[in-house]
């Protein structure tokens, strides 16, 4: 089974801050990555597919990038709005897997 | 527009059975997967299992094989996860989601509250 790290578990930015979060797996999964934001008692929402794709309606301060086993997810300019947890999924092979998470809090 | 319905919040005791569903609505069904994903309270995303409507096929997580059935009925496009027996460590938060052939999950469900208590 593919395991899914992410790195930091927790981090703390200020509104207008720039930030970037890394998923590392445990074998390589090609570009068959994606992030999700989780807002509390709010289901989560798609962000990015295919490690860099943009869900329609997803504004383009959110960013992707990787290949392989590294990745990572941007968010320039933070608003109040995107304090939140982020996950990062592989669907490259099964068991399909989860990052731990990333919780985005404000400075 | 595409949405998936989840039913509503369920208290069962120990022991017990449980089916909870998730509606499909606004696509083709039968042309994408339906996953489920596990919440404990406080904790983080747990990937349990998939089904392709059109042809039943499913794949579990070893960590829920055996504990959970995944299954579908296309004809009135709702996905179904239940129990046999629920235990205690079954009290979560449950989500469905869709997911084409070679993609990640684009549309989830609210999410359906389950909770086991004696």
């Amino acid at each position: 089974d593919i395991q899914m790290t992410q790195s930091p578990s927790s981090l703390s930015a200020s509104v207008g801050d720039r930030v970037t979060i890394t998923c590392r797996a445990s074998q390589g999964i090609s570009n068959s990555l994606a992030w999700f934001q989780q807002k509390p008692g709010k289901a989560p929402k798609s962000l990015i597919y295919a490690a860099s794709s943009l869900q329609s309606g997803v504004p383009s301060k959110f960013s992707g990038s990787g290949s392989g086993t590294d990745f990572t997810l941007t968010i320039s300019s933070l608003q109040p709005e995107d304090f939140a947890t982020y996950y990062c999924q592989q669907y490259n092979s099964y068991p399909q897997s989860f990052g731990q998470g990333t919780k985005l809090e404000i400075k | 527009e595409v949405q998936l319905v989840q039913s509503g919040a369920e208290v069962k005791k120990p022991g017990e059975s449980l089916k909870i569903s998730c509606k499909g609505s606004g696509y083709s069904f039968t042309n994408y997967w339906i996953g489920w994903v596990r919440q404990m309270p406080g904790k983080g995303l747990e990937w349990m299992g998939i089904i392709y409507p059109g042809d039943s096929d499913t794949r579990y997580s070893p960590s829920f094989q055996g504990q959970v059935t995944i299954s579908a009925d296309k004809s009135i496009s709702t996905a179904y996860l239940q129990w046999s027996s629920l235990k205690a460590s079954d009290t979560a938060m449950y989500y469905c989601a869709r997911q084409c052939e070679g993609c990640s999950f684009d549309y989830w469900g609210q999410g359906t509250l389950v909770t086991v208590s004696s």
